[in-house]
């Protein structure tokens, strides 16, 4: 069964910055690729970033292109997502999913960051 | 950026009842786009890929169609594990995109 577990969200001023994580069991982590999404409270979703399966290769929405960057440690079946310069918009569940290449496949529970002075 | 449009934002159904969900994009997006279910507090799932594709373990109560710039969630007859939010989503370009939702609730 695959796993995702998020951690790393909790309470952070505006412009400082937070790392979270994504464990994953269950699937071959090292050869699927990764996304980062994002809901604010009561709203719709957002991509954020996405990931290949090597780490070679990433993507950004526009709104935390040169703010934030996603990572990966295929030892630990780990994903990451460093945040920079948050903004109170930033302020969101953030989930990690599985990307087959086109769309979430699995999703974990999600982390809440939120963004407050 | 692809723009995704749902309507109606709210679709008020009794069960039993047949729920038609529509997604427009603002442009050709071929087929590629998926639906997600979304209930209260918990993460998105995976309902339709393909536009027209049912996810493993899905009834065939819900069905898609489209291509193009308009697309259709079909739920023929509606159940009470039915009523959500639902999302579709565009994966023909970067950055892929989500539409602002449609919550389906109980008339």
């Amino acid at each position: 069964e695959v796993q995702l577990v998020e951690s790393g969200g909790g309470l952070v001023q505006p412009g400082g910055s937070l790392r979270l994580s994504c464990a994953a069991s269950g699937f071959s982590f090292k050869t699927t690729a990764m996304h980062w999404v994002r809901q604010a409270p009561g709203k719709a979703l957002e991509y954020v970033s996405a990931i290949s399966s090597d780490g070679a290769r990433t993507y950004y929405g526009n709104s935390v292109k040169d703010r934030f960057t996603v990572s990966r440690d295929n030892f630990k079946n780990t994903l990451y997502l460093q945040m920079g310069s948050l903004r109170p918009e930033d302020m969101a569940v953030y989930f990690c999913t599985t990307w087959n290449g086109k769309y979430s496949d699995s999703w974990g529970q999600g982390t809440l960051v939120t963004v407050s002075s | 950026e692809i723009v995704l449009t749902q309507f109606p934002a709210t679709l008020s159904v009794s069960p039993g009842e047949r729920a038609t969900l529509s997604c427009r994009a603002s442009q050709s997006i071929s087929s590629n786009l998926a639906w997600y279910q979304q209930k209260p507090g918990q993460s998105p799932r995976l309902l339709m890929y393909d536009a027209s594709t049912r996810a493993t373990g899905l009834p065939a109560r819900l069905s898609g169609s489209g291509s193009g710039t308009e697309f259709t969630l079909t739920i023929s007859s509606l159940q009470s594990e039915d009523f959500a939010v639902y999302y579709c989503q565009q994966y023909n370009d970067w950055p892929f995109t989500f539409g602002p939702g449609t919550k389906v609730d109980l008339k």
